[in-house]
Protein backbone atom coordinates (compact mmCIF):
# COMPACT_ATOMS: atom_id res chain seq x y z
CA UNK A 1 0.00 0.00 0.00
CA UNK A 2 0.99 3.33 -0.99
CA UNK A 3 2.28 5.60 2.49
CA UNK A 4 1.06 9.21 2.49
CA UNK A 5 3.20 11.74 4.90
CA UNK A 6 1.44 15.05 4.76
CA UNK A 7 3.31 17.80 6.73
CA UNK A 8 3.57 19.81 8.72
CA UNK A 9 1.13 18.83 11.01
CA UNK A 10 0.40 21.55 12.65
CA UNK A 11 0.64 25.20 11.74
CA UNK A 12 0.09 28.55 12.74
CA UNK A 13 -0.13 31.81 10.61
CA UNK A 14 -0.71 35.63 10.84
CA UNK A 15 -3.32 37.53 7.78
CA UNK A 16 -1.66 37.73 4.97
CA UNK A 17 1.12 35.41 4.98
CA UNK A 18 2.04 32.95 2.37
CA UNK A 19 1.16 29.58 3.83
CA UNK A 20 2.75 25.96 2.17
CA UNK A 21 1.53 22.42 2.69
CA UNK A 22 2.77 19.61 1.71
CA UNK A 23 2.19 15.87 1.18
CA UNK A 24 4.35 12.70 0.26
CA UNK A 25 3.83 9.34 -1.31
CA UNK A 26 6.29 6.28 -0.50
CA UNK A 27 5.76 5.66 -4.62
CA UNK A 28 5.03 8.00 -7.46
CA UNK A 29 0.98 8.18 -7.83
CA UNK A 30 0.21 8.22 -11.56
CA UNK A 31 -4.04 9.40 -10.66
CA UNK A 32 -4.84 13.04 -9.35
CA UNK A 33 -4.21 14.17 -5.71
CA UNK A 34 -7.18 16.31 -4.34
CA UNK A 35 -7.23 18.50 -1.26
CA UNK A 36 -9.78 19.75 1.31
CA UNK A 37 -10.23 22.37 4.05
CA UNK A 38 -12.55 20.95 7.29
CA UNK A 39 -13.83 23.19 9.53
CA UNK A 40 -14.82 21.91 13.20
CA UNK A 41 -18.05 19.80 13.89
CA UNK A 42 -18.18 20.47 9.51
CA UNK A 43 -18.22 17.94 6.71
CA UNK A 44 -14.68 18.45 4.22
CA UNK A 45 -14.63 20.79 1.45
CA UNK A 46 -13.08 19.91 -1.81
CA UNK A 47 -10.77 23.08 -2.43
CA UNK A 48 -8.65 21.52 -5.13
CA UNK A 49 -8.81 18.00 -7.80
CA UNK A 50 -6.34 16.81 -10.37
CA UNK A 51 -3.34 18.54 -8.27
CA UNK A 52 -4.20 21.92 -9.41
CA UNK A 53 -7.76 22.69 -10.83
CA UNK A 54 -9.59 25.10 -8.43
CA UNK A 55 -13.10 23.90 -7.24
CA UNK A 56 -15.90 26.14 -8.35
CA UNK A 57 -16.14 28.53 -5.73
CA UNK A 58 -12.86 28.27 -4.01
CA UNK A 59 -10.90 31.86 -3.73
CA UNK A 60 -8.16 31.95 -6.23
CA UNK A 61 -6.07 32.17 -3.13
CA UNK A 62 -5.56 28.49 -2.96
CA UNK A 63 -3.47 26.68 -5.51
CA UNK A 64 -2.19 22.94 -6.09
CA UNK A 65 0.72 22.13 -7.59
CA UNK A 66 2.96 18.91 -7.79
CA UNK A 67 3.27 15.77 -9.21
CA UNK A 68 4.53 12.37 -8.69
CA UNK A 69 5.41 11.80 -5.33
CA UNK A 70 4.80 15.13 -3.71
CA UNK A 71 2.13 17.65 -4.06
CA UNK A 72 1.96 21.06 -2.32
CA UNK A 73 -0.97 23.28 -1.58
CA UNK A 74 -0.73 26.95 -0.97
CA UNK A 75 -2.74 29.92 0.15
CA UNK A 76 -0.75 33.30 -1.41
CA UNK A 77 -2.44 35.14 1.12
CA UNK A 78 -4.24 33.78 4.43
CA UNK A 79 -7.57 35.30 5.63
CA UNK A 80 -8.73 34.51 8.85
CA UNK A 81 -11.47 32.25 7.45
CA UNK A 82 -8.76 29.88 6.28
CA UNK A 83 -8.42 28.53 9.58
CA UNK A 84 -9.50 24.78 9.76
CA UNK A 85 -7.75 21.35 9.42
CA UNK A 86 -6.68 20.84 5.37
CA UNK A 87 -6.24 17.04 4.13
CA UNK A 88 -4.69 15.87 1.06
CA UNK A 89 -6.35 12.69 -0.70
CA UNK A 90 -5.08 10.42 -3.34
CA UNK A 91 -6.32 7.35 -4.96
CA UNK A 92 -5.10 4.19 -5.85
CA UNK A 93 -6.07 0.43 -7.63
CA UNK A 94 -9.63 1.40 -5.94
CA UNK A 95 -8.51 2.98 -2.45
CA UNK A 96 -8.54 6.61 -1.70
CA UNK A 97 -6.11 7.02 1.00
CA UNK A 98 -5.97 10.48 2.97
CA UNK A 99 -3.17 12.46 4.54
CA UNK A 100 -3.13 12.64 8.04
CA UNK A 101 -4.00 16.69 7.78
CA UNK A 102 -2.32 19.57 8.60
CA UNK A 103 -4.48 22.08 11.22
CA UNK A 104 -3.85 26.15 10.46
CA UNK A 105 -4.37 28.37 13.18
CA UNK A 106 -4.79 32.14 12.21
CA UNK A 107 -1.94 34.12 14.77
CA UNK B 1 -29.76 21.72 -4.99
CA UNK B 2 -27.21 18.83 -4.33
CA UNK B 3 -27.56 17.65 -0.77
CA UNK B 4 -26.78 14.49 0.80
CA UNK B 5 -28.29 13.45 4.31
CA UNK B 6 -27.11 10.83 6.15
CA UNK B 7 -29.22 9.59 8.98
CA UNK B 8 -29.44 5.49 10.75
CA UNK B 9 -26.46 6.63 13.34
CA UNK B 10 -26.42 5.65 17.22
CA UNK B 11 -25.50 3.61 20.45
CA UNK B 12 -24.74 0.38 19.70
CA UNK B 13 -22.83 -2.03 21.43
CA UNK B 14 -19.71 -4.13 20.18
CA UNK B 15 -20.71 -7.32 17.88
CA UNK B 16 -24.01 -5.02 16.91
CA UNK B 17 -25.04 -4.07 13.32
CA UNK B 18 -26.42 -1.13 12.01
CA UNK B 19 -27.55 0.43 9.19
CA UNK B 20 -26.43 3.70 7.61
CA UNK B 21 -28.69 5.62 5.38
CA UNK B 22 -27.77 9.07 2.68
CA UNK B 23 -30.61 10.71 1.33
CA UNK B 24 -29.78 12.28 -2.09
CA UNK B 25 -30.95 15.09 -3.61
CA UNK B 26 -30.63 16.85 -6.83
CA UNK B 27 -28.76 14.06 -8.86
CA UNK B 28 -29.11 10.30 -9.38
CA UNK B 29 -27.59 8.33 -7.06
CA UNK B 30 -26.22 5.83 -9.70
CA UNK B 31 -24.70 8.25 -11.79
CA UNK B 32 -21.61 8.96 -9.83
CA UNK B 33 -19.73 6.89 -7.85
CA UNK B 34 -20.47 7.27 -4.06
CA UNK B 35 -18.26 6.61 -0.91
CA UNK B 36 -18.76 6.71 2.45
CA UNK B 37 -16.02 8.33 4.68
CA UNK B 38 -15.46 8.43 8.22
CA UNK B 39 -13.49 10.17 11.16
CA UNK B 40 -13.32 9.25 14.56
CA UNK B 41 -13.44 11.45 17.49
CA UNK B 42 -10.52 13.94 17.12
CA UNK B 43 -8.69 11.85 14.34
CA UNK B 44 -8.37 12.30 10.70
CA UNK B 45 -10.80 11.08 7.63
CA UNK B 46 -10.52 7.80 6.91
CA UNK B 47 -12.15 6.29 3.72
CA UNK B 48 -14.03 3.09 3.84
CA UNK B 49 -15.93 2.20 0.65
CA UNK B 50 -17.01 3.09 -3.20
CA UNK B 51 -19.87 1.78 -4.94
CA UNK B 52 -18.83 2.67 -8.90
CA UNK B 53 -21.67 3.31 -11.20
CA UNK B 54 -21.78 0.20 -12.84
CA UNK B 55 -22.01 -1.27 -9.38
CA UNK B 56 -18.74 -2.51 -8.36
CA UNK B 57 -17.95 -2.04 -5.03
CA UNK B 58 -14.54 -1.77 -2.96
CA UNK B 59 -13.73 -1.71 0.42
CA UNK B 60 -11.08 -0.69 2.97
CA UNK B 61 -9.26 -3.58 4.76
CA UNK B 62 -10.52 -2.01 8.02
CA UNK B 63 -13.67 -2.60 7.21
CA UNK B 64 -13.64 -5.31 4.11
CA UNK B 65 -16.27 -8.76 5.23
CA UNK B 66 -17.56 -6.71 7.49
CA UNK B 67 -19.57 -3.39 6.18
CA UNK B 68 -21.27 -3.66 3.22
CA UNK B 69 -22.19 -0.72 0.70
CA UNK B 70 -25.88 -1.22 -1.76
CA UNK B 71 -27.63 1.97 -3.21
CA UNK B 72 -31.91 1.91 -4.17
CA UNK B 73 -32.17 4.27 -6.91
CA UNK B 74 -35.79 3.95 -6.94
CA UNK B 75 -35.38 5.49 -3.37
CA UNK B 76 -32.13 7.63 -4.72
CA UNK B 77 -30.46 6.18 -1.48
CA UNK B 78 -26.98 5.42 -0.76
CA UNK B 79 -26.79 2.84 2.09
CA UNK B 80 -23.44 1.29 4.35
CA UNK B 81 -24.58 -1.95 6.49
CA UNK B 82 -22.47 -2.41 9.14
CA UNK B 83 -21.93 -5.56 11.03
CA UNK B 84 -19.42 -7.28 13.60
CA UNK B 85 -19.12 -3.66 15.28
CA UNK B 86 -16.04 -3.01 17.30
CA UNK B 87 -15.70 -0.10 19.35
CA UNK B 88 -13.17 1.66 17.16
CA UNK B 89 -15.63 1.94 14.37
CA UNK B 90 -17.03 4.52 16.42
CA UNK B 91 -16.69 7.65 14.17
CA UNK B 92 -19.08 10.20 12.27
CA UNK B 93 -19.63 8.72 9.10
CA UNK B 94 -20.11 10.87 6.09
CA UNK B 95 -21.32 9.68 2.20
CA UNK B 96 -19.86 11.82 -0.33
CA UNK B 97 -20.14 12.03 -4.19
CA UNK B 98 -17.23 11.53 -6.59
CA UNK B 99 -16.47 14.21 -8.80
CA UNK B 100 -16.90 13.31 -12.17
CA UNK B 101 -15.23 15.72 -15.10
CA UNK B 102 -16.12 15.41 -18.67
CA UNK B 103 -13.91 12.17 -19.74
CA UNK B 104 -13.41 10.58 -16.56
CA UNK B 105 -13.82 10.30 -12.54
CA UNK B 106 -11.98 12.89 -10.72
CA UNK B 107 -10.84 10.94 -8.02
CA UNK B 108 -11.93 13.38 -5.69
CA UNK B 109 -15.19 14.35 -3.49
CA UNK B 110 -17.19 17.11 -4.24
CA UNK B 111 -20.37 16.82 -2.04
CA UNK B 112 -20.49 15.48 1.38
CA UNK B 113 -23.53 15.08 3.74
CA UNK B 114 -23.19 16.21 7.42
CA UNK B 115 -22.18 13.22 9.04
CA UNK B 116 -23.98 10.61 11.24
CA UNK B 117 -22.66 9.60 14.51
CA UNK B 118 -22.19 6.09 15.45
CA UNK B 119 -20.75 5.23 18.88
CA UNK B 120 -19.36 1.47 19.66
CA UNK B 121 -19.61 0.96 23.05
Amino acid sequence: DIQMTQSPSTLSASVGDRVTITCRASQSIINWWAWYQQKPGKAPKLLIYKESSLQSGVPSRFSGSGSGTEITLTISSLQPDDFGTYYCQQYDRNSYTFGQGTKLDIK
Amino acid sequence: EVQLVETGGGLIQPGGSLRLSCAVSGFTVSSNYMSWVRQAPGKGLEWISVIYSGGITHYADSVKGRFNISRDTSKNTLYLQMNSLRVEDTAVYYCARGLLLTTRRGDAFDVWGQGTVVTVS
